[in-house]
């Protein structure tokens, strides 16, 4: 049963646009959210994290949106830069716990585009 | 500053083999993880160690065996290697581990085939 879902295995954008990751939850208890990006051969580094007191958290290029009623969030990345070509994963989890309780997606792989 | 330090970076083991995964991070966490990274499945927790002197098993612990052997280091030991536990496996840290916001620093994996 995945409780997080990233139902778009890969994406693809030209340099400069947006681009919009997705990630969706099944578990109402989650209440915190983060993004975490992965290079080929290297380990997930933190992106950027968002607590369900917010629908909005801004970090440079990198905002991520909460819409609590859909059970959804969404990664932004404004302007797509080559260095962005990674895989994204979602993760959730749930107040009074951490990250011994934290569900990963199974990932996004963007390419932008030159 | 190295971060987190996974050893080896791939290794080939024939069923029933045994072997060690070590772990060694540099920024005083207190807290370390080891997860398995599978085709079409986000990361899964195999066990974790809030603080030096104590583990506790994640969401697939079975097969697995951990040692906490100091602040800085934290091995996986597979006994009897099967070829479900072909996978990535990855060592992380954090600050702590019974918060949300401590966000978690993975080393670079260690890519464990058994045939």
């Amino acid at each position: 049963d995945q409780q997080v879902k990233q139902n778009s295995p890969s994406l693809s954008v030209q340099e400069g646009r947006i681009s919009i990751l997705n990630c969706d939850y099944t578990n109402s208890m989650f209440d915190y959210f983060l993004w975490y990006k992965k290079y080929p051969a290297e380990g997930p580094t933190f992106l950027i994290s968002i607590s369900s007191i917010k629908d909005k958290n801004e970090d440079g290029r990198f905002t991520v949106f909460l819409n609590k009623s859909a059970k959804h969030l969404s990664l932004h990345i404004v302007p797509s830069q080559p260095g962005d070509s990674a895989v994204y994963f979602c993760a959730a989890s749930r107040s009074n716990f951490g990250n011994e309780k934290l569900t990963f997606g199974t990932g996004t792989r963007l390419t932008i585009i030159p | 500053n190295a971060g987190v330090t996974q050893t080896p970076k791939f290794q080939v083991l024939k069923t029933g083999q045994s072997m060690t995964l070590q772990c060694a991070q540099d920024m005083n966490h207190n807290s370390m993880y080891w997860y398995r990274q599978d085709p079409g499945m986000g990361l899964r927790l195999i066990y974790y160690s809030a603080s030096e002197g104590t583990t506790d098993k994640g969401e697939v612990p079975n097969g697995y065996n951990v040692s906490r052997l100091n602040k800085r280091e934290f091995s996986l030991r597979l006994e009897s290697a099967a070829p479900s536990q072909t996978s990535v496996y990855f060592c992380a840290s954090s600050p702590r581990v019974y918060s949300n916001n401590s966000p978690l620093h993975f080393g670079n994996g260690t890519r464990l085939t058994v045939t």
